[in-house]
This record gives C-alpha cells, sequence and structure tokens, in this order.
C-alpha cells in the first residue's frame, strides 16, 4: 500500500545531541501523527498535529504539521539513551481515518 | 494516557490450530480498531478495518476467511487466525480509534502487540 517518504532510515546519535527526522507524502492529510516503537511493543503515541502550520511541544520533543499539509517533522532535543527505538510518523485521513505509515527511523543513542 | 489492551502477548502453537487474539480500549470507546501485521524490520501494514457492529473491511490480499475479525463492542475486537500456518507467524498489533472518552478524539492508540509463532 501507500507510505509515506521518512528519513532518516537510521541515525547512531552521542547522548546530548538532538535529532531531526521528517515525512513527506504525495498526498494531503488531515492530521500527522508521531508514533515510537521500541522492540516488542506496540507504537506509542507521541504527538498528534491537526491543522496544518501548527507546532506542538511534547518535553524535549517538537514536531510541525507542514504548511502545504505534506510533510511533518519530529525533532528530539537534548537525546537521552531512553529515546533509543522507532520512530514512525503517520498520516490520517478518510472516513475511517486509516493511517498510512512512514517506513521508520530507527534512533540509536550512544551514552 | 488511553490504554488498549491486547491479549496474549504471546502465543505458540501447532500448525493447523485456530488462535484467537483479543484487543480492548479500556479508558474510551472505540467505534473503530485496526488490526494490523508487522515483519521484523518493517512498517506495520493494515490488515483489516472493524466497525463496531457491522463486517470488517480487508485490506488486499488479506483473506478474510483466515483472518476472522469481530467487533462486538466499543471496546472489545477480536482477530482469529484460522488453521494456522508457519507462514502465518508474526507479529500482530492491533489499534483502537477514539470515539468518545478522556482522550483526544479519532486518534489510533495501539495495543501492544501479540507475537504469534505456529510450529
Amino acid at each position: 500500500g501507500q507510505q509515506l517518504n521518512q528519513s532518516p532510515q537510521s541515525m547512531f546519535i552521542q547522548e546530548g545531541e538532538d535529532v531531526s527526522m521528517n515525512c513527506t507524502s504525495s498526498s494531503i492529510f488531515n492530521t500527522w501523527l508521531w508514533y515510537k516503537q521500541e522492540p516488542g511493543e506496540g507504537p506509542v503515541l507521541l504527538i498528534a498535529l491537526y491543522k496544518a502550520g501548527e507546532l506542538t511541544s511534547n518535553g524535549r520533543l517538537t514536531a510541525q504539521f507542514g504548511i502545504t499539509r505534506k510533510d511533518s517533522f519530529l525533532n528530539i532535543s537534548a537525546s537521552i539513551p531512553s529515546d533509543v527505538g522507532i520512530y514512525f510518523c503517520a498520516g490520517q485521513g478518510g472516513s475511517n481515518y486509516k493511517l498510512t505509515f512512514g517506513k521508520g527511523t530507527l534512533l540509536t543513542v550512544n551514552p | 494516557g488511553a490504554v488498549v489492551s491486547q491479549h496474549p502477548s504471546r502465543v505458540i502453537c501447532k500448525s493447523g490450530t485456530s488462535v484467537k487474539i483479543e484487543c480492548r480500549s479500556l479508558d474510551f470507546q472505540a467505534t473503530t480498531m485496526f488490526w494490523y501485521r508487522q515483519f521484523p524490520k518493517q512498517s506495520l501494514m493494515l490488515m483489516a478495518t472493524s466497525n463496531e457492529g457491522s463486517k470488517a473491511t480487508y485490506e488486499q490480499g488479506v483473506e478474510k476467511d483466515k483472518f476472522l475479525i469481530n467487533h462486538a463492542s466499543l471496546t472489545l475486537s477480536t482477530l482469529t487466525v484460522t488453521s494456522a500456518h508457519p507462514e502465518d507467524s508474526s507479529f500482530y498489533i492491533c489499534s483502537a480509534r477514539s470515539h468518545s472518552g478522556r482522550v483526544a478524539k479519532n486518534i489510533q492508540y495501539f495495543g501492544a502487540g501479540t507475537r504469534l509463532s505456529v510450529l
């Protein structure tokens, strides 16, 4: 099925560094979501964005809904070891609010 | 935060048997629940959309007689993998779209997943 273009595919960073990842789509979405998945677990919602141009923070995480409604980015500031995991972007649309997922960004944080 | 309970977390079964996986939204009502399958190092693949009180809608390529879905109430959906075979071994994850309750509406909240291993 359709997927979003999420980049980078993986990141290896040192503790304390900032991280940025983004998603682009050829389609317009009404809602952008960012989830984090740890090994053997389901995705956990980090941030939901509802309006074009919206900038929302959740602790050290900041995400923005692109003005064109076709892209979004997620920033993590001052990374810590527990930030390790796979981060997925997802665009939501349609009558059943289906999600279209990116392929994920694997984040590794070295202490 | 919103809680979606998925059970069991892990199941090992013999080829030919059927396995039922439950998905419950604990603190909100969910008109719609979704079932996903995830292969190692890949993203989530939507299998079917389940609306309370009606038949599930399956994605292309997903056998409805193989993966039976029941959504009998606003808080419970079940996925039954019938006559399981080794190729059905995978990580299955459910999600529930919030309809009412003290959570953000129309957001999918995910269960913890079920690791199915078919011998």
